[in-house]
């Protein structure tokens, strides 16, 4: 099975800290993705990696970075967070190429919270 | 109009009956869809795919995919209690990677 890991559960950080979140999967995966997820906005992509170094900006990437050095890791860096970025993320990976059956197969979440 | 809607629901059906989720998408050329199942609190999961016309069934669940109305079902028969969740749908965004547009899901609730 694949396993994606996410390192916390419940993160409290405080506005304007910068705040790391770490995602890591154990199967070979090139593609990774973090997403937001909030109540009737559903999940909404921040970035994806379809490699390692490289990133794409999703929808709503303002505030946010990413960081690809390894394949298996992909962390997103909230810069200097704020009260907005309370939410739920989540972390995805996935098999890259054509394949039109390749889910993206998701983390338990980390629910961070900004005061 | 966004790219993927799905009513919010509540969607409440009874113990034993089917569950009828849709999904509308706006891109025409989007090729493949999926359905996630997240638990409250949990990550979703991965129930089924689906990319040619027609209906697709794996045990309860069917999926039905019609590219001309640009809409995807779930159907749930023999619906159970264990089957409350939020339902997301989900399209390829594009033919070469796996960018992904998520439905902002439809909440089912099956009453025993």
């Amino acid at each position: 099975d694949v396993k994606v890991t996410q390192s916390s559960r419940y993160l409290v950080k405080r506005t304007g800290e910068k705040v790391f979140l770490e995602c890591v999967q154990d199967m070979d995966h090139e593609n990774m993705f973090w997403y937001r997820q909030d109540p009737g906005l559903g999940l909404r992509l921040i970035y994806f990696s379809y490699d390692v170094k490289m990133k794409e900006k999703g929808d709503i990437p303002e505030g946010y970075s990413v960081s690809r050095e390894k394949k298996e890791r992909f962390s997103l860096i909230l810069e200097s967070a704020s009260t907005n970025q309370t939410s739920m993320y989540l972390c995805a990976s996935s098999l890259p190429g054509q394949a039109y059956y390749q889910p993206q197969h998701f983390g338990d979440g980390t629910r961070l919270s900004i005061l | 109009q966004k790219e993927v809607e799905q009513n919010s629901g509540p969607l409440s059906v009874p113990e034993g009956a089917i569950a009828s989720l849709n999904c509308t998408y706006s891109d025409r050329g989007s090729q493949s869809f999926f359905w996630y199942r997240q638990y409250s609190g949990k990550s979703p999961e991965l129930i089924m795919f689906i990319y040619s016309n027609g209906d697709k069934e794996d045990g309860r669940f069917t999926a039905q995919l019609n590219k001309a109305s640009q809409y995807v079902s779930l159907l749930i028969r023999d619906s159970q209690p264990s089957d409350s969740a939020t339902y997301l749908c989900a399209v390829r965004r594009d033919n070469y990677g796996q960018n992904f547009v998520f439905g902002p899901g439809t909440r089912l609730s099956v009453l025993p």
